[in-house]
């Protein structure tokens, strides 16, 4: 099946610092790729999500590249406050409408 | 706003004990999914269903069943609970249309066992 790895996972940047977080997948039919926020005590919920038709997308201080050749695909933060200190997970599926494999998530810290 | 829901936010049972979970969405979404959420180890797919009465085990289902009688309710149980099941269980629900799949989590219910 699926393995999505993720890293790093821990990160800590100060305050208007980028962060960056990568993900492998390893099955190549994988095509639904998205990104989940969890703040602390809280449920995850979608951040941004990407298809393999797609190498970028953009939402604001977030942005997702994904490198099909590679089987990589990287979270990218701009700005960062320190309202994203959260737990963030990537996850790989076969279809948008199907299962996600997560990888096992990054706690980022963004320090004042 | 899609509401899903769990019936507990914690538990404690003893070991041996049969444990339900319960999860209920109100969206009339086609999926329905259970995960376990441990410290370093992330979010592991116990079990999942794309329809009523239909299930299909995720990366960890052993000592877990399911039951979907409803659309709108899946249930965990746990036959015959044992400590190494003490977790975070979160229930997530979502389209299956192309598109539309963006997976809604409930609150999570805390099991201990005993």
């Amino acid at each position: 099946g699926e393995n999505v790895e993720q890293h790093p996972s821990t990160l800590s940047v100060q305050e208007g610092d980028s962060a960056v977080i990568k993900c492998t997948y390893s099955d190549s039919a994988s095509n639904y790729f998205p990104w989940y926020k969890q703040e602390l005590g809280k449920r995850p919920q979608l951040i941004i999500d990407i298809r393999s038709n797609v190498g970028e997308k953009k939402d604001q201080r977030i942005a997702v590249t994904l490198n099909k050749t590679a089987k990589h695909f990287s979270l990218h933060i701009t700005e960062t406050q320190p309202e994203d200190s959260a737990v963030y997970f990537c996850a790989a599926s076969l279809n948008s409408g199907y299962a996600l494999n997560f990888g096992k998530g990054t706690s980022l810290l963004v320090t004042p | 706003d899609v509401k899903v829901t769990q019936s507990s936010r914690y538990l404690v049972k003893r070991t041996g004990e049969k444990v339900f979970l319960e999860c209920v969405q109100d969206m009339d979404h086609e999926n329905m999914f259970w995960y376990r959420q441990d410290p370093g180890l992330g979010l592991r797919l116990i079990y999942f269903s794309y329809d009523v009465k239909m299930k299909e085990k995720g990366d960890i289902p052993e000592g877990y069943s399911v039951s979907r009688e409803k659309k709108e309710r899946f249930s965990l149980i746990l036959e015959s609970a044992s400590t190494n099941q003490t977790s975070m269980y979160l229930c997530a629900s979502s389209r299956l249309a192309t598109g539309q799949n963006e997976q809604f989590f409930g609150p999570g219910t805390r099991l201990t066992v005993l």
